[in-house]
């Protein structure tokens, strides 16, 4: 079976611009989740999605963040405009709600650098 | 609110000797998990082990086991004959069962075997 899978694996923008990030979950887990991960902050969660529904978006940092996800195989976040402190890396991972321990399988993770 | 806690930023550890990562836990929750992840120096994260809070046994997953002390509130990770290939930063993160499927990190620690 195929992993989770993220792209681009790497992204170089200027700041102001806007970037999307793009997840493709594991077939037939039916929630999702980003992460982001830096060195000040460590692994810390924006959003989760259950069944495509947002559960918990409180670690969204701002309205520049969004995220979307319009079925159960594809997710995207969006940073509009994007500031040199969201370099960081973004994990995708995916789980299967109702197993004992549905633990979360993370993609590779998109590396962003704002400069 | 949950909180784990790595008090160890980093190891040193020969080759072929066990080694303890300690992970310290503190939730108001009844019921959780815990979980363990590895990070290689290529980013990904891995799922190592699952902890569940009623679990009777501690779990084991090949040369992983997690000494898991309720009282203590501890999860520390064990590897025994530890390997080259063992050097990583490793991740104790917990995860209500109920509710919110968010999983909360700690800080990790830093392994490295020494040949």
């Amino acid at each position: 079976d195929a992993g989770v899978i993220q792209s681009p694996r790497h992204e170089v923008t200027e700041m102001g611009q806007e970037v999307t990030l793009r997840c493709k979950p594991i077939s037939g887990h039916n929630s999702l989740f980003w992460y982001r991960q830096t060195m000040m902050r460590g692994l810390e969660l924006l959003i989760y999605f259950n069944n495509n529904v947002p559960i918990d978006d409180s670690g969204m940092p701002e309205d520049r963040f969004s995220a979307k996800m319009p079925n159960a195989s594809f997710s995207t976040l969006k940073i509009q405009p994007s500031e040199p402190r969201d370099s960081a890396v973004y994990f995708c991972a995916s789980s299967l709600q109702g197993q004992s321990s549905y633990e979360q399988y993370f993609g590779p993770g998109t590396r962003l650098t704002v400069t | 609110a949950q909180k784990i806690t790595q008090t160890q930023p980093g190891m040193f550890v020969q080759e072929k000797e066990a080694v303890t990562l300690d992970c310290t836990y503190d939730t108001s929750d009844p019921s959780y998990g815990l979980f363990w992840y590895k990070q290689p120096s290529s980013g990904e994260m891995i799922f190592l082990i699952y902890q569940g809070s009623y679990d009777q046994q501690n779990a084991t997953e090949g040369r992983y086991s997690l000494n898991f002390q309720k009282a203590r509130k501890s999860a520390n990770l064990v590897i025994s004959a530890s390997q080259l290939g063992d050097s990583a930063m490793y991740f104790c993160a917990m995860r209500a069962n109920f509710g919110n499927e968010k999983l909360t990190f700690g800080t990790g620690t830093r392994l490295t075997i020494i040949p």
